[in-house]
C-alpha cells in the first residue's frame, strides 16, 4: 500500500545547530502536507504546512521543502533549541480524500546542550 | 481560537468495563471530528471519521462495535471503548475541523489526548 514514511527514527543535534527532518511519501495524489510536533503525553501541534503547488515555505525558524519529483518532504529547524526536543510527524492529505490525514512514522528530535 | 479539549486526560479501568472519552471543540463548531489511537513510540493511526448527525466511518480493521463513536452536536464527539481489554491501552487523540474537506483540506485541530490504561 501507499504510505508516508520517515528516513530516520532518531535525530540528535547540538543546541544552536540546524536540524533537518525528512519524510518520504508515495502517493502522487497527495495535495497538502503538514508537519506536526508532538511532545510526550500531548496532542500534535501544527508547525507548518505546504501545498503541492509550492516547493518551499518558511515560517519562524522553520522551513518546509517539497520535492514532488522524488516525493520527498523535509522540515528544517534553524538554531535548534532544547524546547524543540519532541517527535516530529509529517502528514499528508490526499486530493479528493476529504479531510483525512495520513501520518508518517515520526522522528524523535533530541537537542543536546 | 480553535481549541479542542478531551476528557478525561487519563483513565484507568478494569478489564471488561467500558470507558467513554469526550472530545469538545471549545470555540468553534466542528462539522467533522476524527479519532486516532497512538501506541508508544508509534504514529497516529486514524480510527474513524465522525460527521455531526451521521454515523461514523471506521477505518479498515477498526471494530465499530468495540469503539462506539457518537457525534451528537457540533461541539461534542464521544468515543466509548466497550468491554475494554489490556490491548486497548493506548493514547487516544481526537481532532476537529470546520468542514468535511469536500473540495480542499480543512485544518484539523487536535486535542491533548487521553491516556487509557486497562488493567
Amino acid at each position: 500500500g501507499e504510505s508516508v514514511g520517515l528516513h530516520l527514527p532518531t535525530l540528535s543535534v547540538q543546541e544552536g545547530d540546524n536540524s533537518i527532518i525528512n519524510c518520504a511519501y508515495s502517493n502522487s495524489a497527495s495535495d497538502y502536507f503538514i508537519w506536526y510536533k508532538q511532545e510526550s503525553g500531548k496532542g500534535p501541534q501544527f508547525i507548518i504546512d505546504i501545498r503541492s503547488n509550492m516547493d518551499k515555505r518558511q515560517g519562524q525558524r522553520v522551513t518546509v521543502l517539497l520535492n514532488k519529483t522524488v516525493k520527498h518532504l523535509s522540515l528544517q529547524i534553524a538554531a535548534t533549541q532544547p524546547g524543540d526536543s519532541a517527535v516530529y510527524f509529517c502528514a499528508e492529505n490526499i486530493r479528493g480524500g476529504g479531510n483525512k490525514l495520513t501520518f508518517g512514522t515520526g522522528t524523535q528530535l533530541k537537542v543536546e546542550l | 481560537g480553535a481549541v479542542v479539549s478531551q476528557h478525561p486526560s487519563r483513565v484507568i479501568c478494569k478489564s471488561g468495563t467500558s470507558v467513554k472519552i469526550e472530545c469538545r471543540s471549545l470555540d468553534f463548531q466542528a462539522t467533522t471530528m476524527f479519532w486516532y489511537r497512538q501506541f508508544p513510540k508509534k504514529s497516529l493511526m486514524l480510527m474513524a471519521t465522525s460527521n455531526e448527525g451521521s454515523k461514523a466511518t471506521y477505518e479498515q480493521g477498526v471494530e465499530k462495535d468495540k469503539f462506539l463513536i457518537n457525534h451528537a452536536s457540533l461541539t461534542l464527539s464521544t468515543l466509548t471503548v466497550t468491554s475494554a481489554h489490556p490491548e486497548d491501552s493506548s493514547f487516544y487523540i481526537c481532532s476537529a475541523s470546520l468542514g468535511r474537506g469536500s473540495f480542499s483540506y480543512n485544518e484539523q485541530f487536535f486535542g491533548p489526548g487521553t491516556r487509557l490504561t486497562v488493567l
